[in-house]
């Protein structure tokens, strides 16, 4: 069955309120990166967590990771119109160390101006 | 500009008419994949080539092949499209495969009547 799953399929929020979004795996990992995808465009990766880190941030990004429970979140603070994408996790599982990302099924964010 | 191009964009064939699919990256990394996304399923590896002449399966290779004769070109061949392979995909390359980054195409939307 399909590494990385999140949750919700689909968010909608107001201009200026926090999306978060969570991602679950099941094997053990290297790594998590979220990436966005703006409407049936390319991916474009956003920022990664290592096994071994629990939280890290980039602007206005914050991700968490918990190996014990196999989840991860992203959240968004501040959210402006223009971060309307999907979101998708992927994970760098450890026994195919960086030769492969497994996605999951991403989450659909609207950010309603 | 850095960038990974694929061609074509936008694809209507028939059922097994042979297409391929181009990808070539100007950054000269060593590792590109493919992957296509379907509703629902998020993005799936169809292929994946660690180096020049060295390419291995993804989670979905089935009536897909590949060729790596080059560094910079990483096509994907359909030998005889069928209609479960209308799909949009996606071709991605990083420096190596330690690196974790993976920098996306534009994407090839095919559609197989």
């Amino acid at each position: 069955s399909q590494q990385g799953e999140e949750d919700p399929q689909a968010l909608s929020i107001q201009e200026g309120e926090n999306a978060t979004m969570n991602c679950s795996y099941k094997t053990s990992i290297n790594n998590l990166q979220w990436y966005r995808q703006n409407s049936g465009r390319g991916l474009v990766h956003l920022i990664l967590i290592r096994s071994n880190e629990r939280e890290k941030h980039s602007g206005r990004l914050r991700v968490t990771l918990d190996t014990s429970k196999k989840s991860s979140s992203l959240l968004i603070t501040a959210s402006r119109a223009a971060d309307t994408a999907s979101y998708f996790c992927a994970t760098d599982a450890r026994e195919t160390s960086g030769s492969r990302l497994t996605f999951g099924e991403g989450t659909q964010l609207t950010v309603n101006p | 500009e850095a960038q990974v191009t694929q061609n074509p964009r936008y694809l209507i064939t028939v059922t097994g008419k042979k297409l391929t699919v181009t990808c070539s990256q100007n950054m000269n990394h060593e590792y590109m994949s493919w992957y296509r996304q379907d509703p629902g399923l998020g993005l799936r590896q169809i292929y994946y080539s660690m180096n020049v002449e060295v390419t291995d399966k993804g989670d979905v290779p089935e009536g897909y092949k590949v060729s790596r004769k080059e560094k910079r070109n990483f096509p994907l061949i359909l030998e005889s499209p069928s209609p479960n392979q209308t799909s949009l995909y996606f071709c991605a390359s990083k420096p190596g495969h330690l690196y974790n980054e993976q920098f996306f195409g534009p994407g090839t939307r095919l559609t197989v009547l």
